[in-house]
C-alpha cells in the first residue's frame, strides 16, 4: 500500500513569505506527527494529532507555525513570515495510534529553503 | 523526556554483528525504548521497540537489562546497505501516542 507522502518535495521561498507543507498519511492512521530536521541533527518534534485535534503542540517553536488536520487525514503545516532559520527538512509521520507498539511511518520530507 | 546517549559513529565490516548501546539513565517507568534507522534524504524507519528483556524481529534484536538504564541494538551480519544513522528513543506511551526525542543518532558505516 501507499506510504506517507509529502508535497512539495522541495520548497524555496523568500524571507517573510508564507508557506504550506502538506502531508498525506497512511489510510486509517489516526495519529499524525510533524517533525523538523536540520542538517546533522535528529528530527525535532513539532506537533502531534490524534484524529482532527492537535493533542500536543508543545514543539512548535513560535506562533508563526500552525498545523491543521480538518478531516482527520491530510494535514497541512503552515509557516507565516518565514525566516532563514526555518530552513530544514520537515518530516511527517503517521501511526495507528493504538496498540502495544507505536510504529511511526515517516514520509520522505519537504526540504524548505528560505532565502 | 529521558535523555539518551549513544556513540556518534561506528564502523563495521560487512558480515559482522554490530551492537549499538544507548544509555538512558533517567528512563521512567512507563517509557518504551524504540530504535529507528535513517538513510540520507529519507525519513526514519522503525526498527524495533521494547520495554524490558529481549525483543527480536526479522531485522534486529533489542537487549534491555533489568534496570532499563541502557539498551543495545544488535544487527546480525551487516551489509553495505545497513550504512545509516541509528536513533535510540525513549518515551512514554499514552493511548498509543509516544512522544519521543531524537538525538543526533549513531552513524554506522559498513565497510566492504
Amino acid at each position: 500500500g501507499a506510504g506517507v507522502s509529502q508535497t512539495p518535495s522541495n520548497k524555496v521561498t523568500e524571507k517573510g513569505k508564507y508557506v504550506e507543507l502538506r502531508c498525506d498519511p497512511i489510510s486509517g492512521h489516526t495519529a499524525l506527527y510533524w517533525y523538523r530536521q536540520s542538517l546533522g541533527q535528529g528530527p525535532e518534534f513539532l506537533i502531534y494529532f490524534q484524529g482532527t485535534g492537535a493533542a500536543d503542540d508543545s514543539g512548535l517553536p513560535n506562533d508563526r507555525f500552525f498545523a491543521v488536520r480538518p478531516e482527520g487525514s491530510v494535514s497541512t503545516l503552515k509557516i507565516q513570515r518565514t525566516e532563514r532559520g526555518d530552513s530544514a527538512v520537515y518530516l511527517c509521520a503517521s501511526s495507528w495510534g493504538q496498540g502495544d507498539i507505536d510504529e511511526q511511518f515517516f514520509g520522505p520530507g519537504t526540504r524548505l529553503t528560505v532565502l | 523526556l529521558a535523555k539518551t546517549t549513544q556513540p556518534i559513529s561506528m564502523d563495521s565490516y560487512e558480515g559482522q554483528e554490530v551492537n549499538i548501546t544507548c544509555s538512558h539513565n533517567n528512563i521512567a517507568t512507563n517509557d518504551y525504548i524504540t530504535w529507528y534507522q535513517q538513510f540520507p534524504s529519507q525519513g526514519p524507519r522503525f526498527i524495533i521497540q521494547g520495554y524490558k528483556t529481549k525483543v527480536t524481529n526479522e531485522v534486529a534484536s533489542l537487549f534491555i537489562p533489568a534496570d532499563r538504564k541502557s539498551s543495545t541494538l544488535s544487527l546480525p551480519r551487516v551489509s553495505l546497505s545497513d550504512t545509516a544513522v541509528y536513533y535510540c528513543l525513549v518515551g512514554g506511551r499514552s493511548g498509543g501516542y509516544q512522544k519521543v526525542t531524537f538525538g543526533i543518532g549513531t552513524k554506522l558505516q559498513v565497510i566492504p
